[in-house]
């Protein structure tokens, strides 16, 4: 599976957009790009995944480039509860999902 | 429950104890998952089940490790002769699906094992 680079963290005032990058260079055509988060003291949470195509769903938006090789998760309106670690994950469909280190995401008031 | 269940949340263990930690997957979810994640980290794959079959336990860290799910429900971690190196979260995954696809990934909220 590709490996992906995410910043170690990032900053975002409540009520703005949250925009946290994750590049995948090395991805191969039938790897997906999923993102789960993590909050404090819980499991991980799937937020979204993508092939090609941009995505949308209740919690977030997926923008993925036109060469794959980088994405962008959107949370449009953060609040202090989205203050969590964000992996971005590359995976070609094997059942081993291997996690990084992620984005550490502070919403301050 | 509706969700993913893992007991007991914390557990404080004395070096070279034996400890067994409990995963409640989802009714119905084929795919069960064991992840180890260790303080500040991202979690660390261990082992994968499809119904009853352990497909994958290249994770696990030793020969102490071993993990079961005889009827391919309710799965059980082991780790014997506990070390301070195994103090981790255990978190407990599974999925609808088995197979090449297993989409996303159902957690529980995990195990804390403290080994002093």
């Amino acid at each position: 599976d590709a490996k992906t680079t995410q910043p170690t963290s990032m900053d975002c005032a409540e009520g703005r957009a949250a925009n946290l990058p994750c590049n995948h260079s090395t991805i191969s055509g039938n790897e997906y790009v999923y993102w789960y988060r993590q909050i404090h003291s819980q499991g991980p949470q799937y937020i979204i995944h993508g092939l090609k195509n941009n995505e949308t769903n209740e919690m977030a938006s997926l923008i993925i480039t036109e060469d794959r090789k980088s994405s962008t998760l959107i949370l449009p309106h953060a609040t202090l509860r989205d203050t969590a670690v964000y992996y971005c994950i590359v995976q070609s469909g094997g059942f081993k999902t291997i996690f990084g280190a992620g984005t550490r995401l502070f919403v301050k008031a | 429950g509706a969700g993913v269940s893992q007991s007991p949340r914390y557990k404080v263990a004395k070096r070279g104890q034996d400890v067994a930690l409990r995963c409640d997957p989802i009714s119905g979810h084929v795919s069960l998952f064991w992840y180890q994640q260790a303080l500040g980290q991202g979690p660390e794959f261990l082992t994968y089940f499809q119904n009853e079959a352990q497909l994958d336990k290249s994770g696990l860290p030793s020969d102490r490790f071993f993990a079961e799910r005889p009827e391919g429900s309710v799965s059980t971690l082991k780790i014997q002769r506990t070390q301070q190196e195994d103090s981790a979260v255990y978190l407990c995954a599974s999925t609808k699906r088995g197979g090449a696809n297993t989409g996303e990934l159902f957690f529980g909220e995990g195990s804390r094992l403290t080994v002093l």
